[in-house]
């Protein structure tokens, strides 16, 4: 499959699980992002990885844990999170931070 | 600090009639400026971007330094351009700058 994927697509979780999302994408790109969109803040960048390496982080609580082992893809470690936290998580990728970000099509997280 | 500003959370429309989704952002740089479109149960997605100038799906949106605003453009809506507008802009002589997305302009377009 071409473009960005994320799986999975829903996931339910409770206040003390922890859970990963999973993004790879097959552009070749250098650049990859994870946002947030929710009903109050319509998108939101939680963090920026370029070739690899962490260089955005914005202030996103502990609770929420990025990895990119190589440039395909990228994770996003979550534990204890808080009801608070439910949104549509969405992942991207650019060539280079200057370039267009592509969107995989997000997965939708639910925190009970 | 770097801000985009979309003063209208919702915007309706009848089909035929202009189309205009308001950005103006505040920046010390030179930004690039992108539009994204988030169709419903579709990705985000690029509409445009400054730096190609071109026209996408009847779309157009030209910087104006003076304004600083990139408002984007059509002069007539289409029923299937209803969806979900992010005016998005980036210094891009500054390395370590970040793309941010404004709030998003839902467009609505009446039949």
């Amino acid at each position: 499959e071409t473009g960005v994927t994320q799986t999975p697509r829903h996931l339910v979780m409770g206040m003390t699980n922890k859970k990963s999302l999973k993004c790879e994408q097959h552009l070749g790109h250098n650049a990859m992002y994870w946002y947030k969109q929710s009903a109050k803040k319509p998108l939101e960048l939680m963090f920026v990885y370029s070739l690899e390496e962490r260089v955005e982080n914005n202030s996103v609580p502990s609770r929420f844990s990025p990895e990119c082992p190589n440039s395909s893809h990228l994770f996003l470690h979550l534990h204890t999170l808080q009801p608070e936290d439910s949104a549509l998580y969405l992942c991207a990728s650019s060539m280079d931070r200057v370039e267009t970000q592509y969107f995989g099509p997000g997965t939708r997280l639910l925190v009970l | 600090a770097q801000r985009v500003t979309q003063p209208e959370k919702l915007l309706s429309v009848f089909k035929g009639a202009p189309v205009e989704l308001k950005c103006n952002y505040s920046y010390s740089g030179s930004p690039e400026l992108f539009w994204y479109v988030q169709y419903s149960r579709q990705r985000l997605q690029l509409l445009l971007r400054h730096i190609s100038r071109e026209s996408i799906k009847g779309f157009t949106a030209d910087l104006n330094k003076g304004e600083t605003s990139f408002h984007l453009k059509k002069p007539f809506a289409q029923e299937e351009d209803s969806a979900m507008y992010y005016c998005a802009p980036f210094d891009h002589m500054n390395r370590d700058d970040k793309i941010i997305f404004g709030k998003g302009t839902r467009l609505h377009i009446l039949p």
